[in-house]
């Protein structure tokens, strides 16, 4: 499968502790981008990279949040101090430049983050 | 404020039949629209996008959309139903004052009956 790829799939962690979600986009895309998603709402964008850098970040990105991609292809998401609010799908996508200028992303399926 | 509304938080939709989704939108501007389906246990998938052009636009899976710039809306169409087709529905509309944010609507459960 050549698609993106998110690790884990889900998560159960306690308040508190630190949480870190991995994803692998498409090869050749050089746009990547983290949502977070709750239930019955839209995606929510959080951040996004094009190639390492990070060139855009969410409001709703608090300061426990942090996103890199060092070299360019794969992303960490990492969660510091995880509330009960921050229980949500992470999703990432990625794009190649042209089409991500216009917005079609390819998303994958996903890491569900629960905080108990 | 930029802002896209789904005003039907399901719809249900006998095999065979047309089929419906709407979307309104408000952004100034030209609006970059979108239409995404999201499985069960899946992904989302992108289905189609009106940029510029013919008002009606094809997509994948039998799925179209128009664009009424009067209305201000998008709906999702497709001209007969398959159960396959159940699933949740995004519509959304580039963020004009970002080059790269999506601005989603919260989405519509549609689910086709045999």
């Amino acid at each position: 499968d050549t698609g993106v790829s998110q690790d884990p799939r889900h998560k159960i962690t306690k308040r508190g502790q630190n949480v870190t979600f991995r994803c692998d986009p498409i090869s050749e895309h050089n746009r990547l981008y983290w949502y977070r998603q709750t239930l019955g709402q839209g995606p929510e964008f959080l951040t996004y990279f094009q190639n390492e850098a990070q060139l855009e970040k969410s409001r709703l990105l608090s300061d426990r949040f942090s996103a890199e991609r060092p070299k360019g292809s794969f992303s960490t998401l990492e969660i510091q101090r995880t509330e009960q609010g921050d229980s949500a799908m992470y999703l990432c996508a990625s794009s190649p430049s042209e089409a991500g200028n216009t917005g079609e992303l390819f998303f994958g399926e996903g890491s569900r983050l629960t905080v108990l | 404020a930029q802002s896209v509304a789904q005003p039907e938080d399901q719809v249900n939709v006998a095999e065979g039949n047309p089929l419906t989704v709407k979307c309104t939108y408000s952004v100034s501007g030209n609006p970059y629209l979108f239409w995404y389906v999201q499985y069960p246990n899946r992904g989302l998938q992108f289905l189609l996008k009106y940029i510029t052009g013919d008002n009606l636009v094809k997509g994948s899976y039998g799925f179209e959309a128009e664009f009424n710039k009067s209305q201000t809306s998008f709906h999702l169409k497709k001209p007969s139903a398959l159960v396959s087709d159940s699933a949740l529905y995004f519509c959304a509309v580039r963020d004009m004052d970002s080059n790269y944010q999506l601005i989603w609507g919260a989405g519509t459960k549609l689910i086709i009956k045999p």
